[in-house]
């Protein structure tokens, strides 16, 4: 079974310009989150779609951060202008319904320096 | 609002030492736990799940975890840990039941098994 893709795996960008990151869920899952994993700490839920909408997006920072998942399945997460402080990595799952088991991608680990 | 605390942030033992790393969530009401674990450079992947039945769950590689709902806790062992159980252990719940939301992470443990 194949799982979670992301890429890029790495990106390095300076402050104040923009990144996009990319997810592809495992085939059939309506559910799929955007987690932020800073360092040292465990990933937090930026965003979560069932199907093409969102469910919570409590805490995703809307000034700078937007997310799509055009079609229900593929999904992009963009930061613009990205800060310091957004240096993390990016960690997209998906699940077949929203409160199961998630299943992880390997993440994008993102530097702004 | 639920929160995860994982109170062991680095855990060194020796193998074959038994392991057990402390879980407490706060949320009243039904919840799922899951312990995942995240070796060196791979991704996050489910070492067990709870979410209803005999409290005592088992997981993959010997390891298990016992829900006690008294105490808001969901505590990981294994008795006898090996050199290749060196990750990051993270704690999680979810609202159970119509909640269907994300997971909440604690912050992680991360252990390291001497051989």
């Amino acid at each position: 079974e194949a799982g979670v893709a992301q890429s890029p795996r790495y990106k390095i960008i300076e402050k104040r310009q923009s990144v996009a990151f990319w997810c592809n869920p495992i085939s059939g899952h309506a559910t799929l989150y955007w987690y932020q994993q800073i360092l040292g700490q465990g990933p937090k839920l930026l965003i979560q779609f069932q199907n093409n909408g969102v469910v919570d997006d409590s805490q995703l920072p809307k000034d700078r951060f937007s997310a799509e998942r055009l079609k229900g399945v593929d999904s992009t997460l963009k930061i613009q202008p990205a800060k310091l402080e957004d240096s993390a990595v990016y960690l997209c799952a998906s699940s077949l319904e929203g409160g199961g088991r998630e299943f992880f991608g390997p993440g994008t680990r993102l530097t702004v320096l | 609002a639920q929160s995860v605390s994982q109170h062991n942030h680095h855990v060194i033992l020796s193998e074959a030492a038994s392991l057990e790393l402390g879980c407490n969530y706060s949320y009243g009401g039904t919840v799922n736990l899951f312990w995942y674990v995240q070796y060196p450079g791979q991704h996050l992947q489910l070492l067990l799940k709870y979410f209803s039945g005999d409290p005592l769950v088992k997981g993959i590689k010997g390891f298990e975890a016992e829900f006690i709902k008294s105490k808001f806790s969901f505590n990981l062992r294994k008795p006898s840990v090996q050199w290749s159980d060196t990750a990051e252990y993270f704690c999680a719940v979810n609202a159970g039941g119509a909640g269907r939301r994300a997971l909440t992470f604690g912050s992680g443990t991360r252990l390291q098994v001497q051989p």
